[in-house]
């Protein structure tokens, strides 16, 4: 079975202190897909980044980035230098593959990280 | 460009009443999945819809059924609510299937 755990429910840090979301996976597929979606209080998922089971490579975006390690199931987010605006919900999700190559849009959740962020 | 848009935002029901929620995805994407989510149980997929056909299902009973007009817009219903039907009940579309833009869903609370 499909699973995502994320094993911190909250986290609390001062600005300008980088931070790492941990999440861990199990499935038995061989291609699969890996996403971070942000939940501000106002309540819509915001995606932030989607990864295929055959890229390891990491990546950087700004002051965010992710380390995907197949041989530990583990797909890891940093934020470098938070911001109080990055106070938030955070959820690590998996999917399969499906036609074409796509990533299907039956998500697994982790139950998310609670970051807040003060100044 | 409009995101996804979901009415009605925040809604009371009592115990074996039904509902029905909308969604309006972004314009040209023609796949509209929706999630549960609780305190308890977090985000659960429910169904998703492409091109007015059910593509997927989760594992929800059959009180919670869907549809999707041929302008891509989504609707689901619960009907006989539950106490446990509280939750907010989130709408995605998608393009491609690989990236999912959601909605600020819609709050329902059962009494």
């Amino acid at each position: 079975a499909q699973k995502v755990t994320q094993a911190q429910t909250e986290i609390s840090v001062v600005e300008k202190e980088d931070v790492t979301l941990d999440c861990v996976y199990e499935t038995r597929d061989t291609t699969y897909y890996l996403f971070w979606y942000k939940q501000p209080p106002s309540g819509e998922l915001v995606f932030l980044i989607r990864r295929n089971s055959f890229d390891e490579q990491n990546e950087i975006s700004g002051r965010y980035s992710w380390n995907f390690q197949k041989s530990t199931s583990s797909f890891n987010f940093t934020i470098t230098a938070s911001q109080v605006v990055d106070s938030a919900v955070y959820f690590c999700a998996l999917s399969e593959r499906v036609e074409f190559n796509q990533a299907g849009t039956a998500l697994i959740f982790g139950k998310g990280t609670t970051l807040s962020v003060s100044s | 460009k409009a995101g996804v848009t979901q009415t009605p935002r925040y809604l009371i029901k009592t115990r074996g009443q039904q509902v029905t929620l909308s969604c309006s995805p972004i314009s040209g994407h023609r796949s509209v999945s929706w999630y549960q989510q609780t305190p308890g149980q977090g985000l659960q997929f429910l169904f998703e819809y492409f091109s007015e056909t059910q593509r997927n299902k989760g594992n929800f009973p059959g009180r919670f059924s869907g549809r999707q007009f041929s302008n891509s817009r989504s609707e689901m219903n619960v009907s006989t609510l539950e106490l446990g039907d509280s939750a907010l009940y989130l709408c995605a579309s998608s393009y491609n299937t690989g990236e999912l833009f959601f909605g600020e869903g819609s709050r329902l609370t059962v009494l």
